[in-house]
């Protein structure tokens, strides 16, 4: 069963705090995103990555940065958060293009910046 | 087990031509979003309901919280129709429940 964790499910940060968002996928896809999901926008594509080492920039890329340190783990990382960053992030992962663009998604992470 | 059921995984249709995606839910759902995911990886947001039927264009969809499913169907379709369709469902308070997504191709 394809399988995409994401740690922490919830947090709370100050303006200004740092804040890693981590997402560890075990289907051996070689596709990683972050999207940020607020009302009225559906999901956003932040950041996104086809293999280790390799960074793609999203849709909404400014304030975050990503780090894909393996097949497995792709991270979000904001590192002066602001309360519009307050969001509901989801990661996913997908096989290569041209095999199958089904996406899976991790449950969700809450962030609260106050 | 799964919340959100979504067939088929894959479709294959003819320039002209209809067919409809469904999404059942396991419980009751507050609403649904439709997405289509572009060969970037953005996903588009198609639709939301919290109940009935919503058009645009040659797309329509239909939720039924009560009986718990959704519906998308396609009528006409082009070839700018192919791609990765997801339904996603609310349930009230927690996060969207995602399906796992139908691959829609369109031939000439």
């Amino acid at each position: 069963e394809a399988a995409v964790t994401q740690s922490p499910r919830n947090k709370v940060t100050v303006t200004g705090g740092n804040v890693t968002l981590s997402c560890r996928q075990t289907n051996s896809h070689n596709y990683m995103y972050w999207y940020r999901q607020d009302t009225g926008h559906g999901l956003r594509l932040i950041h996104y990555s086809y293999g280790a080492g390799n960074l793609q920039i999203g849709d909404v890329p400014d304030g975050y940065k990503a780090t894909r340190t393996t097949q497995e783990d792709f991270f979000l990382l904001l590192e002066l958060a602001s309360p519009s960053q307050t969001s509901l992030y989801f990661c996913a992962s997908s096989p290569p293009d041209g095999s199958n663009e089904r996406l899976f998604f991790g449950h969700g992470t809450k962030l609260s910046v106050l | 087990g799964d919340q959100v059921e979504q067939s088929p995984s894959a479709l294959s249709l003819h320039e002209g031509t209809g067919s409809a995606l469904r999404c059942n839910f396991t419980t009751t759902m507050r609403a649904v979003q439709w997405f289509r995911k572009n060969s970037r990886g953005s996903l588009i947001n198609l639709f939301y309901l919290a109940s009935g039927t919503k058009e645009n264009g040659r797309l329509k969809s239909a939720f039924d919280s009560k009986e718990r499913y959704s519906t998308l169907h396609i009528r006409d379709a082009q070839l700018e129709d192919s791609g990765t369709y997801f339904c996603a469902a609310h349930q009230g308070g927690r996060a969207l429940i995602f399906g796992t997504g139908t691959t829609v191709s369109v031939s000439p």
